[in-house]
C-alpha cells in the first residue's frame, strides 16, 4: 500500500468550477507539501503546511493531522490551472514521500 | 526570485556510459536532494545531502550513483555506468536553514539511456 494516496487520479473540469483534490497518508509527518507539475515536467511548490489552512490566491490547502488527510482546493478554475498536482509528505526523515499525483484538465 | 537551476535539460547517453547531472541550489540553502521520476510514475527519493555528506539515501541509490558538492555552489549526481532503466526525469531540490522547510525544485534533467 502506498504511504501517500491521492484522489482522484484524473479530474476534468469546466472553467470556473470549484475543484478539490484529496490526499491521505499513513505515516507520521512533520509537514505536507502540495506541488504542481506542468507538462514540461518542472515541479513548483504551492504549499507547505503542518496544521490548519493556507490560502494563496485561488488556491486553498487544508490539513487534518488527526485524520491524516489534506485537501487542495482551486476556486474559479482556469485552463492555466491544468497540471498534475502532487501531494508529498515529510515523514520526519530527510526526504519527501510523494503521491502519484492528480492530473487536472480545465476546459474553457 | 531565487531558483534552483539544473543542467542539462535533456541528456541522451549510451548504456554503460557515465553521466553527470548538475544542479545549482539556492545560495543560502543547506539541504540538497535528488529525486527521479520514471515516465508515468511518481517521483521517488534518491538521496539527501547536508553538511557535505549524505544524510539519507534510498535503495535505488546503489553503488553506481554518487553525489558531490565540489565547489560550494554546484551539487552533482553522477551515474557511473548507465542502464536503460535509469532513463527518467531527475530533479534536484534544496531547502533552507532547518529541516522541514519548504523545498524548491529545479526544472529537471530528462535522461534517456539508449
Amino acid at each position: 500500500k502506498n504511504e501517500v494516496e491521492q484522489s482522484p487520479q484524473n479530474l476534468t473540469a469546466q472553467e470556473g468550477e470549484f475543484i478539490t483534490i484529496n490526499c491521505s497518508y499513513s505515516v507520521g509527518i512533520s509537514a505536507l507539501h502540495w506541488l504542481q507539475q506542468h507538462p514540461g515536467g518542472g515541479i513548483v511548490s504551492l504549499f507547505m503546511l503542518s496544521s490548519g489552512k493556507k490560502k494563496h490566491g485561488r488556491l486553498i490547502a487544508t490539513i487534518n493531522i488527526q485524520e491524516k488527510h489534506s485537501s487542495l482546493h482551486i476556486t474559479a478554475s482556469h485552463p492555466r490551472d491544468s497540471a498534475v498536482y502532487i501531494c508529498a509528505v515529510d515523514g520526519n526523515t530527510d526526504k519527501l514521500i510523494f503521491g502519484t499525483g492528480t492530473r487536472l484538465q480545465v476546459f474553457p | 526570485e531565487p531558483e534552483v537551476t539544473q543542467t542539462p535539460s535533456h541528456q541522451v547517453t549510451q548504456m554503460g556510459q557515465e553521466v553527470i547531472l548538475r544542479c545549482v541550489p539556492i545560495s543560502n540553502h543547506l539541504y540538497f536532494y535528488w529525486y527521479r521520476q520514471i515516465l508515468g510514475q511518481k517521483v521517488e527519493f534518491l538521496v539527501s545531502f547536508y553538511n557535505n555528506e549524505i544524510s539519507e539515501k534510498s535503495e535505488i541509490f546503489d553503488d553506481q550513483f554518487s553525489v558531490e558538492r565540489p565547489d560550494g555552489s554546484n551539487f552533482t549526481l553522477k551515474i557511473r555506468s548507465t542502464k536503460l532503466e535509469d532513463s527518467a526525469m531527475y530533479f534536484c531540490a534544496s531547502s533552507g536553514q532547518g529541516e522541514n522547510t519548504e523545498a524548491f525544485f529545479g526544472q529537471g534533467t530528462r535522461l534517456t539511456v539508449v
